[in-house]
């Protein structure tokens, strides 16, 4: 299995550009998270989607920001227009099952730098 | 609101020895219980999940303990080696089941 997919890897844009992330899950699990790590706050949920529908977006910072996942192997992310505090590493995951009790399999991440 | 702490944002240990990380939480007890490992530039990876009825799991050199009065975790690695060198992240069920909180992690190093 080639595990969760992620691109890019590193974007860097000028602050007021759109910027979209996308993932790709392992095939078959129903579960999909978007998560942001940064040193001050650590590992933070933005988002969850339960076969393809999302489900908890409340760690959402603003309206700046917004999911979606069309089809089962597909998820976006996207900042629109992006600021320098979004600057951080974005990692999706995934999961066989409904909810987050149980374990997640992370991509490698898109390391955002916005000037 | 729910909330999660690993008192120790690094650790040094010799190899060979047993390392011990804690992960304190408080107002709600969760259901579940994971811990991560993160290696410098790559995700989170899955270690060990346990059980609000569950004391204690074990695999190969981890142990996890779940302490619900105390609101305490505990993770060894017995026999630690260098490569075991990373990051160690706490994760908590939400009450609604819909999220992992994490907290930020204590960097563990194991020198030989």
């Amino acid at each position: 299995d080639a595990g969760v997919i992620q691109s890019p890897r590193h974007e860097v844009t000028e602050m007021g550009q759109e910027v979209t992330l996308r993932c790709k899950p392992i095939s078959g699990h129903n579960s999909l998270f978007w998560y942001r790590q940064t040193m001050m706050r650590g590992l933070e949920l933005l988002i969850y989607f339960n076969n393809n529908v999302p489900i908890d977006d409340s760690g959402m910072p603003e309206d700046r920001f917004s999911a979606k996942m069309p089809n089962a192997s597909f998820s976006t992310l996207k900042i629109q227009p992006s600021e320098p505090r979004d600057s951080a590493v974005y990692f999706c995951a995934s999961s066989r099952t409904s909810g987050a009790a149980y374990e997640q399999f992370f991509g490698p991440g898109t390391r955002l730098t916005v000037l | 609101s729910q909330k999660i702490e690993q008192n120790s944002e690094a650790l040094n240990i010799q190899e060979g020895k047993t390392a011990t990380l804690t992960c304190n939480y408080t107002n709600y007890s969760p259901a579940y219980l994971q811990w991560y490992r993160q290696d410098p530039g790559r995700g989170p990876v899955f270690l060990l999940l346990i059980r609000e009825n569950e004391k204690e799991k074990r695999k190969e050199r981890l142990k996890v303990t779940f302490d619900t009065t105390l609101k305490q975790s505990l993770f060894h690695i017995t026999a630690s080696q260098p490569a075991d060198s990373a990051t160690y992240l706490c994760a908590l069920l939400n009450q609604a089941g819909t999220a992992l909180i994490f907290g930020k992690g204590t960097t563990l190093s194991v020198s030989s």
